[in-house]
């Protein structure tokens, strides 16, 4: 069946270092990608999206590149912010689906 | 921008009780989910739903059911509360095959 690894948590990192949190998926055929943001107290919000291969997603900063032949999709930021501290959640959905398939969520903890 | 409602933030119920969450969505979608979400198990899904008095069951549905009656409100029922219930539940709506939009979620202790 489908499924979703990303990193394992706590990241912590000082305030403009450069982050990158791993993603990598298992699925049939072609799923469409998603990166999830929680922040403290709050639900998730959609952070960016890829539907095909090699498309690139990008908002506030952060990308990720759909990689089919890797099955991966990593998150980057080159410069990152105090208020980018929050739990990072990776997720698929399948060719055929509705429903989301999300990875365990990662914590990154920015220091000033 | 859509707006998806969930009636509690913090819920304390006792076993054996009857627990009803709601959600309620503004912008007239027919998907509509919900989740578990517990510390180091990310979010699993408990039961979705495509359209009214439809529904599927996700991933973990033991122990819940749902009530779908008109298409912008949700409701997840536990029949009779147990402690490993207790969860930060999160509802979402999407509409076709658009991103899920998220509630700010429930957090249910069963004492």
């Amino acid at each position: 069946g489908n499924s979703v690894t990303q990193m394992e948590g706590p990241v912590t990192l000082s305030e403009e270092a450069f982050l990158t949190i791993n993603c990598t998926y298992t699925a049939t055929g072609y799923p469409s990608l998603f990166w999830y943001v929680q922040y403290p107290g709050e639900g998730l919000q959609l952070l960016l999206k890829a539907t095909k291969a090699d498309d690139k997603g990008s908002n506030k900063g952060f990308e990720a590149t759909y990689r089919k032949e890797t099955t991966s999709f990593h998150l980057e930021k080159g410069s990152v912010q105090v208020s980018d501290s929050a739990v990072y959640f990776c997720a698929l959905r399948g060719q055929a689906g509705t429903a989301l398939i999300f990875g365990k969520g990662t914590t990154l903890s920015v220091s000033s | 921008d859509v707006k998806v409602t969930q009636s509690s933030r913090y819920l304390v119920k006792r076993t054996g009780e009857k627990v009803f969450l709601e959600c309620v969505q503004d912008m007239d979608h027919e998907n509509m989910f919900w989740y578990r979400q517990d510390p180091g198990l990310g979010l699993r899904l408990i039961y979705f739903s495509y359209d009214v008095k439809m529904k599927e069951k996700g991933d973990i549905p033991e122990g819940y059911s749902v009530s779908r009656e008109k298409k912008e409100r949700f409701s997840l029922i536990l029949e009779s509360a147990s402690t490993n219930q207790t969860s930060m539940y999160l509802c979402a709506s999407s509409w076709s095959n658009q991103p899920q939009h998220f509630g700010d979620g429930t957090r249910l202790s069963i004492l």
